[in-house]
């Protein structure tokens, strides 16, 4: 298994506080990703990385921001945690830089509650 | 829109076989994975497909028809760990690495 750590593992907050998850591998991959899981959504990319400083957004950005200042270490931010932020959070890493899909390494997931 | 269509719930029974599809749109297709998620868990990669044809691998193959933007994800002599949620994600040109996610196949295997 790749090797992928997410910390916390769980977490309870108030409405309009920050919040950061991370997301660290030891595989020198040069793709990250942050994706939420919700009941009847699937899992949606929230913000991904091709590089260190390198992000873009995806499908459900809003309310999210990211950095990633090491190749190893990929930040997610809940610039003020609101209830429908509640969810699973995964991280995911890939590491090929060719044409093409290559495979994506999930990390074992942060449970956020926000009340 | 880049749909992807999977059955939300199937049951089968230990020792059977069963068959998990997955439709989705053609236009732009650039290759389909089928990942394992076992509830509380993270999803884990079983297959990927980019070409026609069956891959098989153990008790699991997964086929893929580009033309028809069908694929399959064939599970056998099904035991009872292989409860879980099937998901097939789908990579279109064009989407910059993004996969895109169908809702996932809720299979029961029973005794």
């Amino acid at each position: 298994d790749a090797g992928i750590t997410q910390s916390p593992r769980h977490k309870v907050t108030e409405t309009g506080t920050p919040v950061t998850l991370r997301c660290h591998q030891t595989e020198n991959h040069r793709y990250m990703y942050w994706y939420r899981q919700d009941p009847g959504h699937g899992l949606r990319l929230i913000h991904y990385s091709y590089g260190v400083k390198d992000t873009d957004k995806g499908e459900v950005s809003d309310g999210y921001s990211v950095s990633r200042s090491k190749t190893e270490d990929f930040l997610l931010t809940l610039e003020s945690a609101t209830s429908s932020q509640t969810s699973v959070y995964f991280c995911a890493i890939s590491e090929s830089p060719g044409v093409g899909a290559d495979t994506q390494y999930f990390g074992p997931g942060t449970r956020l509650t926000v009340l | 829109g880049q749909n992807i269509d999977q059955p939300t719930e199937m049951t089968a029974t230990e020792g059977a076989i069963v068959q998990i599809n997955c439709t989705y749109q053609t236009s732009g297709f650039n290759g389909l994975f089928w990942y394992q998620q076992h509830a509380g868990e993270a999803p884990t990669f079983l297959s990927y497909n980019v070409l026609d044809g069956l891959e098989e691998k153990g008790r699991f193959s997964s086929f893929l028809s580009r033309s028809k933007g069908y694929s399959y994800l064939l599970l056998k002599e099904l035991q009872m760990k292989d409860s879980a949620s099937y998901l097939c994600a789908v990579y279109w040109a064009g989407n910059n690495r993004k996969l895109i996610w169908g809702l996932g196949t809720s299979l029961a295997v029973n005794p």
